[in-house]
C-alpha cells in the first residue's frame, strides 16, 4: 500500500538557518503531494500542493520538488524564523487510495532566536 | 470561506465507556473525514464518508463507529474507550477528488480516566 516517510523530528533550529525535511513516498500510482502545517492549538493546514511530477509548489518562503524518479518531496527554506515552529505533515494523494489522503509522522520544528 | 467545529475539544470518559465526537462543516463539502492523531505516528485515518449515509472504513476502524446523517455532519463513537486510546482526534473535510485540499477541525482530545 502507499506509504509517507519523513524526517523524525523534532528539529532545533536558530533563527536564520537554512531547514530541510525529508519526505519519501511509495505508490503505485500518480499522487498529488502535500505539505501541511500544524501550528499549537490548531489543525493541519494546507501550506502547498504539486499535483504533478518535476514541478515545485511553494508558499511563504518554503518549496518543495516533486521529484518522481527519486520519489521524493522534500521541504526547505532557505532562512527560518521563529514564527515557523510548528509541525509539518508530509501527505499524498492518489487514485489508487480513493479520496483519502496518507499521512506521514510529521516532523516538529522549534526555531529558537 | 467556511469552518469545522468539533465539539467537545475535550471529551473526558471511564474506561469501557461508548462516546461520542462530533464534527460539523460549512463548506457544503462532500467528503469528510475522522483522523487520529498520536505523537511520533503521525495522522491516521480512522473512517470517511464521501456523502449522505456513505461510510468507508480507513487504516484504524477497529473499535471505532462513525455515522453521516446529514451532509454538514460526521460524528465518531468510541465503542469502549481504553487509556492507550487517548489521542487528537481531527476532522477534516474536502470537495472530492483525490488532489483536493483537506481542510481540518482544531482537534478533539480523548482523555480516559
Amino acid at each position: 500500500g502507499d506509504s509517507v516517510t519523513q524526517t523524525e523530528g523534532p528539529v532545533t533550529l536558530s533563527e536564520g538557518t537554512s531547514l530541510t525535511v525529508n519526505c519519501s513516498y511509495e505508490t503505485k500510482q500518480y499522487p498529488t503531494l502535500f505539505w501541511y502545517v500544524q501550528y499549537p492549538g490548531e489543525g493541519p493546514q494546507l501550506l502547498f500542493k504539486v499535483p504533478k511530477a518535476n514541478e515545485k509548489g511553494s508558499n511563504r518562503g518554503f518549496e518543495a520538488t516533486y521529484n518522481k524518479e527519486a520519489t521524493s518531496f522534500h521541504l526547505q527554506k532557505a532562512s527560518v524564523q521563529e514564527s515557523d515552529s510548528a509541525v509539518y505533515y508530509c501527505a499524498l494523494s492518489d487514485q489508487g487510495s480513493g479520496t483519502y489522503q496518507r499521512f506521514g509522522t510529521g516532523t516538529k520544528l522549534q526555531v529558537v532566536p | 470561506g467556511g469552518i469545522i467545529t468539533q465539539t467537545p475539544k475535550f471529551l473526558i470518559g471511564q474506561e469501557g465507556q461508548k462516546l461520542t465526537l462530533k464534527c460539523q462543516q460549512n463548506f457544503n463539502h462532500d467528503t469528510m473525514y475522522w483522523y487520529r492523531q498520536d505523537s511520533g505516528k503521525g495522522l491516521r485515518l480512522i473512517y470517511y464518508s464521501i456523502t449522505e449515509n456513505d461510510l468507508q472504513k480507513g487504516d484504524l476502524s477497529e473499535g471505532y463507529d462513525a455515522s453521516r446523517e446529514k451532509k454538514s455532519s460526521f460524528s465518531l463513537t468510541v465503542t469502549s474507550a481504553q487509556k492507550n486510546e487517548m489521542a487528537v482526534f481531527l476532522c477534516a473535510s474536502t470537495g472530492g477528488g483525490s488532489g483536493n485540499t483537506l481542510y481540518f477541525g482544531e482537534g478533539s482530545r480523548l482523555i480516559v480516566v
